[in-house]
């Protein structure tokens, strides 16, 4: 059972406008959520991550939004460049020590020049 | 100059071999992981270790093995017993906190 869904398989954004991408989750445990970008035959790279103590994090062009009774993230970009045109997957965790991540299927972001 | 190694980028497998995997870094990170990527779909965990001589199976262990006898290595072995080995294969690993975790570039895996 996915317990972090992203739920658009893709997104297409013009060049200088704001993306902004999806994520939920099911389980109530998790109280880390990372973002990662992807381009293809590499590995994930991270972006931005947020703990469940804030509803909000920023690191210049990115900001992550958490809504905890919603169980839901976003991550939005601002202005999109082409070069963010990648797979983004949201990830999940339970700060238990262990760690493991639970990720969503990613969103294929294309920003149009 | 610090990071996380994979070799090789890509690994053929005939039927009924075993392949191993390398994952190598020099981050001085105490805990390594062990994901698979299909196509469409998100990560998956296979292995993980937390600490040297000590792992813990992921989500779909079934079909593979690991090993930790260092801290900066944990190679991935992929059986026979593994029916549908082909995929990207990700190592990972992660700090003290254990908050973020890191991912190496990757081994393509493909069956002839």
């Amino acid at each position: 059972d996915q317990q972090v869904k992203q739920n658009s398989p893709s997104l297409s954004v013009q060049e200088g406008r704001i993306s902004i991408l999806n994520c939920d989750y099911t389980n109530s445990m998790f109280d880390y959520f990372l973002w990662y970008k992807k381009y293809p035959a590499e590995g994930p790279t991270f972006l931005i991550s947020i703990s469940s103590i804030k509803d909000k994090n920023e690191d210049g062009r990115f900001t992550v939004f958490l809504n905890k009774s919603a169980k839901h993230l976003s991550l939005h970009i601002v202005p999109s460049q082409p070069g963010d045109s990648a797979v983004y997957f949201c990830a999940a965790s339970e700060r238990t020590g262990a760690n493991n991540l639970f990720f969503g299927t990613g969103t294929r972001l294309t920003v149009i020049p | 100059d610090g990071g996380i190694t994979q070799s090789p980028k890509y690994l053929f497998r005939k039927e009924g071999q075993n392949v191993t995997l390398s994952c190598e870094q020099n981050l001085n990170h105490d805990a390594m992981y062990w994901y698979r990527q299909d196509p469409g779909q998100g990560l998956r965990l296979i292995y993980y270790s937390q600490i040297v001589n000590d792992f813990q199976k992921g989500d779909i262990a079934e079909g593979y093995s690991v090993s930790r006898e260092k801290k900066e290595s944990f190679p991935l072995t992929v059986t026979s017993a593994q029916k549908n080995p082909t995929a990207f294969y990700l190592c990972a690993t992660s700090g003290a906190d254990q908050e973020t975790q890191y991912f190496g570039p990757g081994t393509r895996l493909l069956v002839l």
